[in-house]
């Protein structure tokens, strides 16, 4: 079946780090693409997503690429603040019956320090 | 803005004892989910609902029920809890098929 690797955590950089945190796929087919993030106390909220190759999704100064000829989705900032310390998820959606289910990464925890 | 809203947020549970994970959404949404997600790993779809009076299982479906009398409920319910449920569950929504999920804020649950 379709899956998600995320690089491993935890991340630590101080603010104003360039991030990078890399995450790749296995499907069939072409899923859509996401990035969620979890801040500390709340849920999973949708950061930026990708339909289609070579498509890039953008939010809040991150940025991630639709490469299909990788099967990678890597996530960027350049430049970090503490309020971006999280946890971050890839994702991929694929058809289960009538819905579409999301396939997660394993997450990331990132740290920024001051 | 409710959103999505999961009660409890923690609970510890002796094994065989059951209990009901509940989640509303206030956004009229048609489509809910159920995740769980155990440590260092991603979140695994239990059970879905396309529309009230509709549920189907996901990929990690045994040991739970659901129900959707409602469009703005799906409780999940574990009927003889097992260590192996020990988890974090989600509670999801979205619009339709292929818009957006909005997640709640998750319940630990931990079997002793």
């Amino acid at each position: 079946g379709n899956s998600v690797t995320q690089m491993e955590g935890p991340v630590t950089l101080s603010e104003e780090a360039f991030l990078t945190i890399n995450c790749t796929y296995t499907a069939t087919g072409y899923p859509s693409l996401f990035w969620y993030v979890q801040y500390p106390g709340e849920g999973l909220q949708l950061l930026l997503k990708a339909t289609k190759a070579d498509d890039k999704g953008s939010n809040k100064g991150f940025e991630a690429t639709y490469r299909k000829e990788t099967t990678s989705f890597h996530l960027e900032k350049g430049s970090v603040q503490v309020s971006d310390s999280a946890v971050y998820f890839c994702a991929l959606s694929e058809p289960e019956g009538g819905a579409q289910k999301l396939v997660f990464g394993q997450g990331t925890r990132l740290t920024i320090n001051p | 803005n409710a959103g999505v809203t999961q009660t409890p947020k923690f609970r510890i549970l002796k094994i065989g004892q059951s209990m009901t994970l509940q989640c509303t959404q206030d956004m009229n949404h048609n489509y809910m989910y159920w995740y769980r997600q155990d440590p260092g790993m991603g979140l695994k779809l239990i059970y879905y609902s396309v529309g009230a009076g509709i549920t189907d299982k996901g990929e990690v479906p045994n040991g739970y029920n659901v129900s959707r009398s409602t469009t703005e409920d799906f409780p999940l319910r574990l009927e003889l809890a097992a260590p192996s449920q020990t988890s974090v569950y989600f509670c999801a929504s979205s619009r339709d098929r292929d818009t957006e999920a909005f997640f709640g804020q998750g319940t630990r649950l931990t079997v002793v």
